[in-house]
């Protein structure tokens, strides 16, 4: 069965950076884009990018362009998400979560179970 | 970037009553890129629709959703307990992604 295995919770000061990973099993890693979205407490979700797991090729939201960054480890079928400069806004539940197209459409059709990083001093 | 709005904010039911939750985009969504997520407390978010009408493997069918454009409908027909939950739609469009702001379907 598919899953997705995320890194446990993080805590950082502002300024640093974290590092999220999420392990894909169950299926093809290089076979389906992965994308990130994060929520903050109490707060709808905010998708973040995407990672091409065979190429590498990234797209990040605008908002975090400059700041985050997507990577993935075939080998191991690990998708990364690296975000700098962490303030207090920052803090949430972060999600890997795979993509799926067919037949045109476009939907998330699975998600890890989150990881959630607090931002304090 | 699309706006999508989702209506009620919080929607106060019955089990065994039928709910109607509303999204609306800020400018026309193709269907093919709508899709609609259910969300419990300390859970990450499930797949219910994708393509505005498709239910996603193992979603009961007393879900459905219909729609096109700039309005779209997410529909339960008989609310069981375990229906109470958050739920979010979602679109794609120029190579990004939003999410509504969310529905809370809580127990009247």
């Amino acid at each position: 069965q598919v899953q997705l295995v995320q890194s446990g919770a993080e805590v950082q000061k502002p300024g640093a950076s974290v590092k999220v990973s999420c392990k894909a099993s169950g299926y093809t890693f290089t076979g389906f884009h992965m994308h990130w979205v994060r929520q903050a407490p109490g707060q709808g979700l905010e998708w973040m990018g995407w990672i091409i797991p065979t190429s590498g090729d990234t797209n990040y939201a605008q908002k975090f362009q400059g700041r985050v960054t997507m990577a993935r480890d075939t080998s191991i079928s690990t998708a990364y998400m690296e975000l700098s400069s962490l303030s207090s806004d920052d803090t949430a539940v972060y999600y890997c979560a795979r993509f799926r197209a067919v037949a045109g459409t476009k939907y998330f059709d699975y998600w890890g179970q989150g990881t959630l990083v607090t931002v304090s001093s | 970037e699309i706006v999508l709005t989702q209506s009620p904010g919080t929607l106060s039911l019955s089990p065994g009553e039928r709910a109607t939750l509303s999204c609306r985009a800020s400018q026309s969504v193709s269907s093919s890129y709508l899709a609609w997520y259910q969300q419990k407390p300390g859970q990450a978010p499930r797949l219910l629709i994708y393509g505005a009408s498709s239910r996603a493997t193992g979603i009961p069918d007393r879900f459905s959703g219909s729609g096109s454009g700039t309005d779209f409908t997410l529909a339960i027909s008989r609310l069981e307990p375990e229906d109470f939950a958050v739920y979010y739609c979602q679109q794609y469009d120029n190579l990004m992604y939003t999410f509504g702001q969310g529905t809370k379907l809580e127990i009247k």
